[in-house]
């Protein structure tokens, strides 16, 4: 089955900067890959998700590119505010959908 | 538009006992996927049900079962509760199966074995 696999664990950064989190998966033939944010006590919210057709999608502040030869994704988060604070999980799906181990963003002000 | 709820909230149990938890979707989805959380082991999915049929089921014990009724509400039980069996259950919601469109997550049942 699919696996995916997410870095880095923990990511500390600076109110205004960028952050990226890299994710990389097993199964060539997965198609959809979704971003997700899960603030404490919550369920996951998706953020921005891709299909394999396409290689780069933006929305405001956040994009996500996709390198299918590689099979890796990212998320790149551009202009970081403090709310941005929260674990984001990374999924890759063909038949079902398998998360990365998610990655805990903390944003100082 | 209501969001995905799930119940209940919070739940205790003892080893050896049994649990029903419960998921309702937005209004009009016909896909429900179970996903068990752990600090240890992440997110892993359990089943995926479809116009009340189950599609995909990942690799758990058959002590983990679902189903889906007619109007789309689902209930996931897990017999003979283990120790390890501790996690946040969260179910998702989508209008086509996972994968096909957006799946919106309720907020999950913490379930606590002792």
């Amino acid at each position: 089955g699919e696996n995916v696999e997410q870095h880095p664990s923990t990511l500390s950064v600076q109110e205004g900067d960028s952050a990226v989190i890299k994710c990389t998966y097993s199964d060539s033939a997965s198609n959809y890959f979704p971003w997700y944010k899960q603030e404490l006590g919550k369920g996951p919210q998706l953020i921005i998700d891709i299909r394999s057709n396409v290689g780069e999608k933006k929305d405001q502040r956040i994009a996500v590119t996709l390198n299918k030869t590689a099979k890796h994704f990212s998320l790149h988060i551009t202009e970081t505010q403090p709310e941005d604070s929260a674990v984001y999980f990374c999924a890759a799906s063909l038949n079902d959908m398998r998360f990365g181990a998610g990655t805990r963003l903390t944003v100082k002000p | 538009k209501a969001g995905v709820t799930q119940t209940p909230r919070y739940l205790i149990k003892t080893r050896g006992q049994q649990v029903t938890l419960s998921c309702s979707p937005i209004s009009g989805h016909r896909s429900v996927s179970w996903y068990q959380q752990t600090p240890g082991q992440g997110l892993q999915f359990l089943f995926e049900y479809f116009s009340e049929t189950q599609r995909n089921k990942g690799n758990f014990p058959g002590r983990f079962s679902g189903r889906q009724f007619s109007n789309s509400r689902s209930e996931m039980n897990v017999s003979t509760l283990e120790l390890g069996d501790s996690a946040l259950y969260l179910c998702a919601s989508s209008l086509f199966l996972a994968g096909e469109a957006e799946q919106f997550f309720g907020p999950g049942t913490r379930l606590t074995v002792l």
